[in-house]
């Protein structure tokens, strides 16, 4: 089982609230990722890390930010909640994966999510 | 059973069947694929691997078949079960300079009736 936790598994809060999702992994993996997923679709990468001070956007435009101050962690922050931020959101690590002229590739751990819901 | 076409949100089997579950990807510069196990509540588990100079891989009750001229990606299960009731997703990496980033499919509900 993966080494990868997240905090807190649900949360419910009003609309405005700053709120910040909690992600850790104890595997030393220097790439970390956000996803965001609706209930039985796809998965969605909103940020990710290639490691220490490494922050980058990803393919959905998501109203989030993020940190990277530690290898081991990665926390999510919606400075004013809103409705439409309801969702799951999922956080991944892997080690560098390298093209098919070296280094075998790893996949993705992913946590067990954080299921958001914003009244 | 079989998901048929590019895809189907969901598949329907029996305990002891074989199920296959099929996926189409975008990218003809993707370098290595991965199908997950998705369960209610939980995040996605890694089930089988491929790298794109291979056209099929095992493993336990597991098969992972890449058709690199159609892009299509299909994952077999043999004798389903019914703890093998999840949502699978595959999903294409592309070996990029700036890193490797995963692009996920929609995925499939596999429900596995007694």
């Amino acid at each position: 089982e993966a080494d990868i936790y997240q905090t807190p598994r649900y949360l419910v809060i009003g609309t405005g609230k700053k709120i910040t999702l909690e992600c850790s992994q104890t595997m030393g993996h220097d790439k970390m990722y956000w996803y965001q997923q609706d209930p039985g679709m796809e998965l969605h990468l909103i940020h990710y890390s290639y490691g220490v001070n490494s922050t980058e956007k990803g393919d959905l435009s998501s109203e989030s930010t993020v940190s990277r101050i530690r290898t081991e962690h990665f926390p999510l922050t919606l400075e004013s909640a809103r409705p439409s931020h309801t969702s799951q959101y999922l956080c991944a690590s892997s080690e560098y994966m390298a093209g098919l002229r070296g280094v075998p590739y790893n996949e993705q751990f992913f946590g067990p999510g954080t299921r958001l819901t914003v009244l | 059973g079989e998901s048929v076409g590019l895809h189907l949100p969901t598949l329907s089997v029996q305990e002891g069947d074989n199920s296959i579950i099929n996926c189409a990807y975008s990218n003809s510069a993707s370098d290595y694929f991965i199908w997950y196990k998705q369960e209610s509540g939980k995040g996605p588990q890694f089930i089988i691997d491929i790298r794109s100079n291979m056209d099929k891989r095992q493993g336990q009750r597991v098969t992972v078949l890449l058709n690199k001229t159609v892009k299509h990606l299909s994952l077999q299960i043999a004798a389903t079960q019914p703890g093998d009731s999840a949502v699978y997703f595959c999903a294409e990496n592309r070996d990029e300079t700036s890193g490797s980033r995963l692009t996920f499919g929609e995925g499939t509900q596999l429900t596995v009736n007694p």
